[in-house]
């Protein structure tokens, strides 16, 4: 079962602008994590942010968590092609919970 | 180098064959667990371990089987029963359930 949903599901834009994406979940949790997966490769952890955390920074990577809202949002600012890839959103939501992926967004950044 | 290791890259399963693919880490981990990828769905958690000689059903064991004999290895069986195995089969690790994931390399499995 799916708890961390993305959106959009694909996203395009130019070198040089900032990329927003978002996650959304139904339980309460712990964590919530972001990953970045290349093209037929596995994936690369990015960022950590946990439940009493609002917001947190990784190099252009920022991180946001509402959990009123149950929603993350990950920024990348000034976007480059080599940012081109697939992006997750994972959760952990409790003693003995296994992490739980969302389906991923794709994003397109154009030279 | 520090990290997770699987094998083969790719792999062909034969009607009515189990094949196994493997998974290797160095990081010292406690937990290993794998994942399906299918296009537009996300990872799906086949099976995970969190201790030598312990694992646990994930969402899509069905078709599966796994051992964690060393703590450095836990290999997957894809069995006859599993009759859609087309997909790519994702290795992780991590200290515990609630840590980050490190992930290997993946292994793409076809059907001929």
């Amino acid at each position: 079962s799916q708890q961390g949903e993305e959106d959009p599901q694909a996203l395009s834009i130019q070198e040089g602008e900032n990329a927003t994406m978002n996650c959304s979940y139904k339980t309460s949790i712990n964590n919530l994590q972001w990953y970045r997966q290349n093209s037929g490769r596995g994936l690369v952890h990015l960022i950590l942010i946990r439940s009493n955390e609002r917001e947190k920074h990784s190099g252009r990577l920022r991180v946001t968590l509402d959990t009123s809202k149950k929603s993350s949002s990950l920024l990348i600012t000034a976007s480059r092609a080599a940012d081109t890839a697939s992006y997750f959103c994972a959760t952990d939501s409790g003693a003995n919970s296994k992490l739980t992926f969302g389906k991923g967004i794709t994003l397109s950044v154009r030279p | 180098d520090g990290g997770i290791t699987q094998s083969p890259k790719y792999l062909f399963r034969k009607e009515g064959q189990n094949v196994t693919l493997s998974c290797e880490q160095n990081l010292n981990h406690d937990a290993m667990y794998w994942y399906r990828q299918d296009p537009g769905q996300g990872l799906r958690l086949i099976y995970y371990s969190q201790i030598v000689n312990d694992f646990q059903k994930g969402d899509i064991a069905e078709g599966y089987s796994v051992s964690r004999e060393k703590k450095e290895s836990f290999p997957l069986t894809v069995t006859s029963a599993q009759k859609n195995p087309t997909a790519f089969y994702l290795c992780a690790s991590s200290w515990n359930q609630k840590n980050i994931q490190y992930f290997g390399a993946g292994t793409r499995l076809s059907v001929l």
